[in-house]
């Protein structure tokens, strides 16, 4: 079964950071670029990044840059999401999607919640 | 950045309506990599459409895109009662991707 799950959502105060991770299975996960989604409290989707399949090439949202940096592990299946300086409009629920044809595609995880609050 | 914006924000029909949802870039999309994407209430979101008119695998005939430029379209022939949630479109042309605000497809 083909499937991506994201884990290391959680509270943490303001300036704080958090690590989180996508795991996937059920496919070969070093053919396949990852991108990140969230989607805060009453907005719309945004757009993170995205990591090549092999780890090479990240882009940012502008709202991230130099605050989230996205990394992968293909010999663990993993892909990685290192967030620093939290703010409270970062608070979101966070998804991870493989990439098809350039885009975030037909396989997403569950998602997982990140609360930043004092 | 690419700058996308959508019309309606929300859009009240029945079921076995027509549906169109509008979708406006700040640049035009040479490529036209635009996609469409449905998210129901506490679910992830689902790839409909992709490159403007390709159907994600799975994707039922009624949902069909268009538009080139700035200027895109989702189109539902006939609304299914499961049809009614929120749709984003997504420019992933240029970097920093962007989604749209979204449309509230509700019922009438």
């Amino acid at each position: 079964q083909v499937q991506l799950v994201e884990s290391g959502g959680g509270v943490v105060q303001p300036g704080g950071s958090l690590r989180l991770s996508c795991s996937g299975s059920g496919f070969i996960f070093s053919n396949y670029g990852l991108h990140w989604v969230r989607r805060a409290p009453g907005r719309g989707l945004e757009w993170m990044g995205l990591v090549s399949y092999d780890g090479r090439d990240k882009n940012y949202a502008d709202s991230v840059k130099g605050r989230f940096t996205v990394s992968r592990d293909n010999s663990k299946s993993t892909v990685y999401m290192q967030m620093n300086s939290l703010q409270e409009d970062d608070t979101a629920v966070y998804y991870c999607a493989r990439d098809f044809f350039g885009t975030a595609g037909n396989v997403w995880g569950q998602g997982t919640l990140v609360t930043v609050s004092s | 950045e690419v700058v996308l914006t959508q019309s309606p924000g929300t859009l009240s029909l029945s079921p076995g309506e027509r549906a169109t949802l509008s979708c406006r870039a700040s640049q035009t999309l040479s490529g036209n990599f635009l996609a469409w994407y449905q998210q129901m209430p506490g679910q992830a979101p689902r790839l409909l459409l992709y490159v403007t008119s390709s159907r994600a695998p799975g994707i039922p005939d009624r949902f069909s895109g268009s538009g080139s430029g700035t200027d895109f379209t989702l189109t539902i022939s006939r609304l299914e009662p499961e049809d009614f949630a929120v749709y984003y479109c997504h420019q992933y042309e240029t970097s920093p991707f962007t989604f749209g605000p979204g449309t509230k497809l509700a019922f009438k």
